[in-house]
């Protein structure tokens, strides 16, 4: 099946510091699969951060960017300069048929002064 | 704009007992919902999906016995957890979907603690 990894459970990263947060996909129903990236802040309910829907294309949103690469099945989150308020949790996620997500564990960021 | 609501954001139950929850969406016309479970430690599993006029689809491990879902027009749909026990709780979170969009809107789920 349709499967997200995300590999760092936890990512601790200095006030305007770069940050990635890595993602990796498998995706057996369909060969370009939906990819996006949520975010929950303490307290919130589940936001969309971004998303792309094309192959080799990049997606950006509140400084943050993540390109669809199928070479390597990767949707890599990236951000140049980290801000405390970027602390929450990120879930890389993908859609096959746009119904419903995969999600992935999710990573934890907590940026620090 | 789109939003989701659920009700209750949090609720308490007794071992053994059954809770029902609710989503609503709002702005646009929820064709499918999909409902996810968050075990603490977990990521978002999917339980089921709901589409308008087709039958409930659920995932391995969860089923209509155990998670009935009702999705009566568009919008609104509920699911209730019958007999909870200590390994149902975690966050509930419904997606909802408008017919050929790309992306589901989320509410901010449900929090079922069983005692």
């Amino acid at each position: 099946g349709d499967s997200v990894t995300q590999t760092e459970g936890q990512v601790t990263v200095s006030e305007s510091k770069s940050l990635i947060i890595n993602c990796t996909y498998s995706a057996t129903s369909i060969a370009y699969p939906n990819l996006f990236w949520y975010v929950r802040y303490p307290g919130e309910g589940l936001q969309l951060l971004l998303k792309v829907i094309t192959a080799g294309q990049k997606g950006s949103s509140r400084g943050f960017e993540a390109t669809y690469n199928k070479e390597t099945t990767s949707f890599h989150l990236q951000k140049a300069s980290v801000q405390e308020s970027d602390s929450a949790v990120y879930y890389c996620a993908l859609s096959a048929s746009g119904t419903y997500q995969r999600f992935g564990t999710g990573t934890k960021l907590q940026v620090v002064p | 704009g789109a939003l989701v609501y659920q009700y209750p954001r949090r609720t308490i139950c007794k071992s053994g007992t059954s809770m029902r929850m609710e989503c609503q969406a709002v702005g646009f016309q929820a064709t499918s919902v999909a409902w996810y479970r968050q075990s603490p430690q977990k990521t978002f599993e999917l339980i089921a999906l709901s589409t308008v006029n087709s039958a409930i689809k659920y995932e391995q491990n969860f089923t209509q016995e155990k998670f009935p879902i009702s999705h009566p027009n568009l919008s609104f749909s509920s699911m209730t957890v019958l007999n909870a026990y200590l390994e149902d709780r975690g966050l509930y979170l419904c997606g909802a979907r408008d017919g050929g969009a790309a992306e589901q809107f989320f509410g901010p789920g449900t929090r079922l603690t069983v005692l």
